[in-house]
């Protein structure tokens, strides 16, 4: 398996470019989730899914959109970048454990975003 | 985020002592994650604690979970320079969750001197 894939690794952007960074999973995984990582402000979560079509807001979600159209891709989704928005973005995905309880959350590598 | 407080931020040991690295929460933890990162990396799994009490080990480090299920706290014994990094720990603090929303506290940086 090669768990949580991301691209691109690293990208630069103008103010007001958009732009799409991919996550993919081959676990099987019900759950997606998208995180960035800021200094001094730790993991924040932007979006997450529960499964294929069914997407919610976390901490931070202004200026992204997700979309979960099968269980293995969880795209997300920069309309119109801002400096703000400048981070590490990290997908990760899990699954239900059979006793109803948390499942380990896996994370892709991470992709490095700036926005001049 | 100030609802998962760790401490210390950082941490400077000389090679072979012991560490503690602590987790806190006002609210209930329904499972709690212990996360090791490079710097400019991923993040890597370490260990998963769900009843209260719990308590896990791996090679070197040891982690618990206090019978409240507020309070975690990271052991690592005779510490080596593979051990530097960032560890970061996260929480499901919402039961129905399931571990797709985390939240995660600040980080504590170790560095281990020779």
């Amino acid at each position: 398996n090669a768990g949580v894939t991301q691209t691109p690794k690293f990208q630069v952007l103008k103010t007001g470019q958009s732009m799409t960074l991919q996550c993919a999973q081959d676990m099987n995984h019900e759950y997606m989730s998208w995180y960035r990582q800021d200094p001094g402000m730790g993991l924040r979560l932007i979006h997450y899914s529960v499964g294929a079509g069914i997407t919610d807001q976390g901490e931070v979600p202004n200026g992204y959109n997700v979309s979960r159209s099968t269980t293995e891709d969880f795209p997300l989704r920069l309309l119109s970048a801002a400096p703000s928005q400048t981070s590490v973005y990290f997908c990760a995905s899990s699954y239900r454990s059979t006793s109803g309880g948390p499942g380990t959350q896996y994370f892709g590598p991470g992709t490095r975003l700036t926005v001049l | 985020s100030q609802e998962l407080e760790q401490s210390p931020q950082s941490l400077i040991v000389q090679e072979g002592k012991n560490l503690t690295i602590n987790c806190t929460s006002s609210k209930t933890l329904y499972g709690l994650y212990w996360y090791k990162q490079k710097y400019g990396e991923g993040l890597i799994f370490l260990m998963m604690l769900q009843k209260g009490g719990e308590e896990k080990s791996h090679e070197k480090i040891t982690a618990k979970l206090d019978e409240k299920k507020q309070q975690s706290s990271l052991h690592i014994t005779a510490s080596q320079p593979s051990h530097a990094g960032i560890y970061l720990c996260g929480a499901d603090m919402i039961k129905e969750t399931s571990g797709s929303r985390l939240t995660f506290g600040e980080g504590t940086q170790l560095t281990v001197n020779p």
